[in-house]
């Protein structure tokens, strides 16, 4: 998984609780994402980012913020968590030129909302 | 949406058989991808195509890309029991980002 961890592997919490995943990367690559993964809609880009404190939304960030504070660490919290947020998110990282590149991704983490 | 919609949504076929999968998509590009996801793990990159490009191999891989017809397709040619996973195609639209379709599920039959 091109030396990419993310933490935890499978949750499940309560609705209106946060909850704060991590991806962590060994590879120095600059850019990092989150993305979720559902059942007939395919990969949806949550957030990304493109450098230490530079982030952006993507196309489903609603009820999502997101930290990178170093290279390796890019953190997704849910601020108050609901059953829509039950999904499997995937981070992934690209290092290249910043022209949409090749993405390495991690092995995911199911989330499940009660 | 921006994301590609892959046809057919599953696919089954025997071993040693071809597996083609189609990609259409709806704006201009700067690359197409192709990823594979076994069950229950993260995607796996196989291919990527320029928009410069027409086709493009990779070992049993082959990928086409007409962007006249925004489209692309992926042959696996010989399929194996262990090619069976969903493949996905993603459109890379802008500066970093990539727009993932919903995938085929292809599954080989030994």
């Amino acid at each position: 998984d091109a030396g990419i961890t993310q933490s935890p592997r499978h949750k499940v919490t309560e609705t209106g609780t946060p909850v704060t995943l991590r991806c962590h990367q060994t590879e120095n690559h600059r850019y990092m994402y989150w993305y979720r993964q559902d059942p007939g809609h395919g990969l949806r880009l949550i957030h990304y980012s493109y450098g230490v404190k530079d982030t952006d939304k993507g196309e489903v960030s609603d009820g999502y913020s997101v930290s990178r504070s170093k290279t390796e660490d890019f953190l997704l919290t849910l601020e108050s968590a609901t059953s829509s947020q039950t999904s499997v998110y995937f981070c992934a990282i690209s290092g290249a030129s910043g022209v949409a590149d090749t993405q390495y991704f991690g092995p995911g983490t199911r989330l499940t909302v009660l | 949406s921006q994301q590609g919609e892959e046809d057919p949504q599953a696919l089954s076929i025997q071993e040693g058989e071809n597996a083609t999968m189609n990609c259409s998509y709806k704006t201009s590009i700067n690359n197409l991808q192709w990823y594979r996801q076994n069950s229950g793990r993260g995607l796996v990159h196989l291919i990527l195509i320029r928009s410069n490009e027409r086709e493009k191999h990779s070992g049993r891989l082959r990928v086409t890309l007409d962007t006249s017809k925004k489209s692309s397709s992926l042959l696996i040619t010989a399929s194996r029991a262990a090619d069976t996973a969903s493949y996905f195609c993603a459109t890379g639209e802008g500066a970093n980002n990539l727009f993932f379709g919903t995938g085929t599920r292809l599954t080989v039959i030994p």
